[in-house]
C-alpha cells in the first residue's frame, strides 16, 4: 500500500467552481506539504504544515486554502478554480533525520479547470 | 525566495552516452537533494549532499555538491532507457532555524533512446 495517497487522482472542473484535494498518509510524518507543477517550473510549494496546529503559506498561496484534519489528512481546497490553476498537485509528507530532511510525495493529481 | 535554476531543460541523447546535469544558484544551501520522476508518479529521492564539494555514487549516477554549496552535478555514465524521467535538484536553505522546506528547481526532463 501507498504511504502517501491522493484523493481524486484526476479532476476535470469547470470556473469557479469550488474544489477540495484531499492527502492521506500512514508514514506516521508530522509535517505536510502541498506542492503544484507546472512544465518547466519545477515544484513550487502552496502550503505547508508542521503538526496539526501549525500552518504556513508557501510561495503561492493566493486563491488556495488548507485543512489539516488530523496528522494523517491535509486537504487543499480552491475555493474559486480559475483556468490558470490547471496544473498537476503533489503532496508531500517529510521526516528529519539526522539533520536530513526527506520528502516522500504521493502520486499526484491532475486538475483541468475549463 | 531563492532560485535553483537547472540545465538543460530537456536533453534526449542515445542509450550508452554519458551526461551531465547541472543545479545552480546564488544562494548558499546546508544541503541539497536530487528526485527522480517518472510519469504519473511523485517525485523520489535519489541522494542528499550536505558537504561543500562531497561526491556521491548512486551505481551509474554521480551527485556533486560544489564547493561553495551553490550548485550541484549530476552525472550519468552509460545513460540506460530505465534513467528516462524528470530530475530535480532541491535545496534546505541556510539559515533555517528549524523551519526548513525545500526549494524545488525548474527540472530536467531526460529521454534516452534505446
Amino acid at each position: 500500500d501507498a504511504d502517501v495517497t491522493q484523493t481524486p487522482r484526476n479532476r476535470i472542473t469547470k470556473t469557479g467552481k469550488r474544489i477540495m484535494l484531499e492527502c492521506s498518509q500512514t508514514k506516521g510524518h508530522d509535517r505536510m506539504y502541498w506542492y503544484r507543477q507546472d512544465p518547466g517550473l519545477g515544484l513550487r510549494l502552496i502550503y505547508y504544515s508542521f503538526d496539526v496546529k501549525d500552518i504556513n503559506k508557501g510561495e503561492i498561496s493566493d486563491g488556495y486554502s488548507v485543512s489539516r484534519q488530523a496528522q494523517a489528512k491535509f486537504s487543499l481546497s480552491l475555493e474559486s478554480a480559475i483556468p490558470n490553476q490547471t496544473a498537476l498537485y503533489f503532496c508531500a509528507t517529510s521526516a528529519r533525520t539526522g539533520g536530513q530532511e526527506t520528502q516522500y510525495f504521493g502520486p499526484g493529481t491532475r486538475l483541468l479547470v475549463l | 525566495t531563492q532560485l535553483l535554476e537547472q540545465s538543460p531543460q530537456f536533453l534526449s541523447i542515445q542509450e550508452g552516452e554519458n551526461l551531465t546535469v547541472y543545479c545552480n544558484s546564488s544562494s548558499v544551501f546546508s544541503s541539497l537533494q536530487w528526485y527522480r520522476q517518472e510519469p504519473g508518479e511523485g517525485p523520489v529521492l535519489l541522494v542528499t549532499v550536505v558537504t561543500g564539494g562531497e561526491v556521491k555514487k548512486l551505481k551509474r549516477l554521480t551527485f556533486q555538491f560544489g564547493d561553495a554549496r551553490k550548485d550541484s552535478s549530476l552525472h550519468i555514465t552509460a545513460a540506460q532507457p530505465g534513467d528516462t524521467g524528470l530530475y530535480l535538484c532541491a535545496g534546505l536553505c541556510l539559515p533555517n532555524f528549524g523551519n526548513e522546506k525545500l526549494t524545488f528547481g525548474t527540472g530536467t526532463r531526460l529521454t534516452i533512446i534505446p
